[in-house]
């Protein structure tokens, strides 16, 4: 069966500091991977995604993210974060039946 | 914004109710997916239909039912309703959902408290 872990429930990170957010996934299979953010009251908004492609992967607002099979991770790193990140993000796989199986969510706190 | 409507934004009924929420996918897309978000359980998948069929179920109770129309919209209704049902319903789509890394978009989803 699939899933993912989410390292870290809460990351803080000054403003023009790098972010790095951690996801390690469990698959018995090469996975689809996903991150997607969360703004306060607002729906999920895709960030990026693997798909067996190249591993590191660009997504918008400047986040990008590794696929190491070595290390069954997918961290998401940004090097520089902005006031706007301030979110919850969601490290996300897709499961054999098409089902995402989404991680218990980081909450990215950025400060002035 | 994604394309994918939900309505309504805000629910508050009573225990013991019943609820519709409803879901109008992307244009083109044929597989809708609803989620469930509470505070205690996470994001939780609770079915999916794909062009009126239902093709997965996840988490979903035995008191909530869901089914998707000609027209592709969905429903999600949820019966006998519980304190512990309050959470954030989420409705997302996809093309076909069944390509490899294929996109689920996500509507901004309806608020649902149980008082």
């Amino acid at each position: 069966a699939q899933s993912v872990t989410q390292l870290d429930s809460h990351v803080s990170v000054s403003e023009g500091t790098p972010v790095l957010l951690r996801c390690n996934y469990s698959s018995s299979y090469s996975p689809s991977l996903f991150w997607y953010v969360q703004h306060p009251n607002k729906g999920l908004q895709l960030l990026l995604k693997y798909t067996s492609a190249a591993t590191l992967v660009k997504g918008i607002n400047g986040f990008e993210a590794e696929f190491k099979k070595s290390e069954t991770s997918f961290h998401l790193t940004k090097p520089s974060a902005h006031m706007s990140d301030a979110a919850e993000y969601f490290c996300v796989v897709r499961s054999a039946t098409d089902k995402l199986i989404f991680g218990t969510g980081t909450r990215l706190q950025v400060f002035p | 914004d994604s394309g994918v409507t939900q309505t309504p934004k805000h629910l508050i009924t009573a225990t013991g109710q019943r609820v519709t929420l409803r879901c109008s996918p992307r244009s083109g897309d044929l597989s809708v997916y609803w989620y469930q978000q509470s505070l205690d359980q996470g994001l939780q998948f609770l079915i999916q239909y794909y062009n009126g069929e239902e093709r997965a179920k996840g988490n979903i109770l035995e008191r909530f039912s869901a089914q998707q129309f000609p027209d592709l919209h969905s429903e999600l209704n949820l019966s006998s309703l519980e304190l512990g049902d309050s959470a954030l319903y989420f409705c997302a789509s996809s093309v076909a959902g069944t390509v490899e890394g294929e996109t689920q978009y996500f509507g901004p989803g309806t608020r649902l408290l149980v008082l």
